[in-house]
């Protein structure tokens, strides 16, 4: 069984830029969320995709947005990239939506100069 | 809404000593409650869970967490830690209705030989 990979693991842009991370979900699962990791923070809830189709988001701008692809694989786009989103990008999969176990990767940190 | 107060942002304890890491979450609904585990520079790796049926969970490298309704609690328990129990603790709760996870502050378990 395929755990969750993430990808890049570390990534270094300037304000303004654009960003898209990447995720494989575990084998067998059809959902993936996105959590955002502040340092000395706990993770914050970006949104989730369940069947390719946006199932929640939290109190993130629209200029956070995903995408799920049938399989199953997702990615985090960030545009006009900010100093505060520097952080440590978390992606979790699961079975069938809602808030059920989630298994995480092991996240992309990105840095924003 | 749902939310989770780790009363302790630090704990230090030494090597073979007990301890417990305390988590108390408010919500008007049945939840579910997880705790998380988060190595130096490493992601999330779920440590335990409740979703229903006992209220005591158990972890495979010792670990425990009993779910308290009335005091609204699920602290999590070691009779003897190790050096290598050193890393954050995260307390979280969902709802199966809802597709996020809500994490605490987190907790910085030190171990002192």
């Amino acid at each position: 069984e395929t755990g969750v990979t993430q990808s890049p693991t570390h990534l270094i842009k300037t304000r303004g830029q654009q960003v898209t991370l990447r995720c494989s979900s575990q084998s067998g699962h059809n959902t993936v969320s996105w959590y955002q990791q502040a340092l000395g923070q706990g993770p914050q809830f970006i949104f989730q995709y369940y069947r390719e189709e946006e199932n929640g988001r939290g109190n993130f701008p629209p200029r956070f947005s995903g995408l799920q692809f049938p399989n199953y694989s997702s990615e985090l786009n960030v545009n006009a990239l900010e100093l505060d989103d520097s952080a440590l990008y978390l992606c979790a999969s699961s079975l069938d939506g809602g808030g059920e176990t989630q298994y995480f990767g092991p996240g992309t940190r990105l840095l924003v100069l | 809404a749902q939310s989770v107060t780790q009363l302790d942002s630090q704990v230090p304890v030494f090597e073979e000593a007990p301890v417990e890491l305390r988590c108390n979450y408010s919500s008007s609904v049945s939840v579910y409650l997880f705790w998380y585990v988060q190595y130096p520079n490493q992601g999330l790796q779920l440590l335990l869970k409740y979703l229903s049926g006992s209220t005591l969970v158990e972890s495979i490298n010792g670990f425990e967490a009993e779910f308290n309704k009335s005091q609204t609690s699920f602290h999590l328990r070691k009779p003897s830690v190790h050096i290598s129990d050193t890393a954050e603790y995260f307390c979280a709760v969902s709802r199966s209705s809802a597709s996020k996870i809500i994490f605490g502050s987190g907790t910085r378990l030190s171990i002192r030989p």
